[in-house]
């Protein structure tokens, strides 16, 4: 099976412009989580989608938005970037809410707002 | 909320000694328990979890315990190996929200 994808792997982008990325889940893989993470506070989630609805939401500002599609895709926005969006964004993957089962990570979108 | 801590933030041991990494949990309807391990510049990877009605499980150098009364588990890495630097992250799960510890970075010490 392939594993979960990511694109882009990496984004430059200026404050006040906004940027989508991309997460495709491992096939059969119905739940798609995204977290940020950063050297100083980790693994911070920040939405779960499951059936094209948002299931579960981080402590993010509205700036941070989703969606999934009926294939399982997910994208995430970020709006109105600011210096402190620079982050690892990953995106996680796994079978469904109703069985608690391992996030399968992929590569991560590195995000840097200069 | 849950709200998962991890100790410690830092461990460094010796080539061939162990490892123990410690984590605490705050909702007691979380049932399920993975660790993941994250390499430097690479992906969290899942490397072993546990359920709620299992005391213990062990593959391999690694094994986890569960205690749900205290709700803390830990993972245990024996005859620890250079690879096995890297951050390690607990979480615990009920559905499928997941709440991360804060990672523990393991310095293994040839």
């Amino acid at each position: 099976k392939a594993g979960v994808t990511q694109t882009p792997r990496y984004l430059i982008k200026t404050r006040g412009q906004q940027v989508t990325l991309s997460c495709s889940p491992i096939s059969g893989h119905r739940s798609v989580s995204w977290y940020q993470q950063t050297p100083g506070q980790g693994l911070q989630f920040l939405f779960e989608y499951f059936s094209e609805t948002q299931r579960n939401k981080g402590n993010f500002p509205g700036r941070f938005s989703g969606r999934q599609f009926s294939n399982s895709r997910s994208e995430m926005n970020v709006s109105t970037l600011e210096l402190g969006d620079s982050a690892l964004y990953l995106c996680a993957s796994s079978l469904g809410p109703l069985e608690s089962s391992g996030e399968y990570f992929g590569p991560g979108t590195r995000l840097t707002v200069l | 909320g849950e709200n998962v801590e991890q100790h410690p933030s830092t461990l460094s041991v010796q080539e061939g000694d162990s490892a123990v990494i410690k984590c605490t949990y705050s909702d007691s309807a979380s049932n399920y328990f993975p660790w993941y391990k994250q390499e430097l510049g690479k992906r969290p990877q899942l490397i072993i979890d546990i359920r709620s009605n299992v005391g213990e499980k062990k593959d391999q150098r690694i094994a986890v315990t569960l205690n749900k009364t205290a709700k803390h588990f830990s993972l245990h890495i024996t005859e620890t190996q250079p690879e096995d630097s890297a951050v390690y992250f607990c979480a615990a799960s009920r559905g499928q929200k997941v709440t991360f510890g804060t990672g523990t970075k393991l310095q293994v010490i040839p």
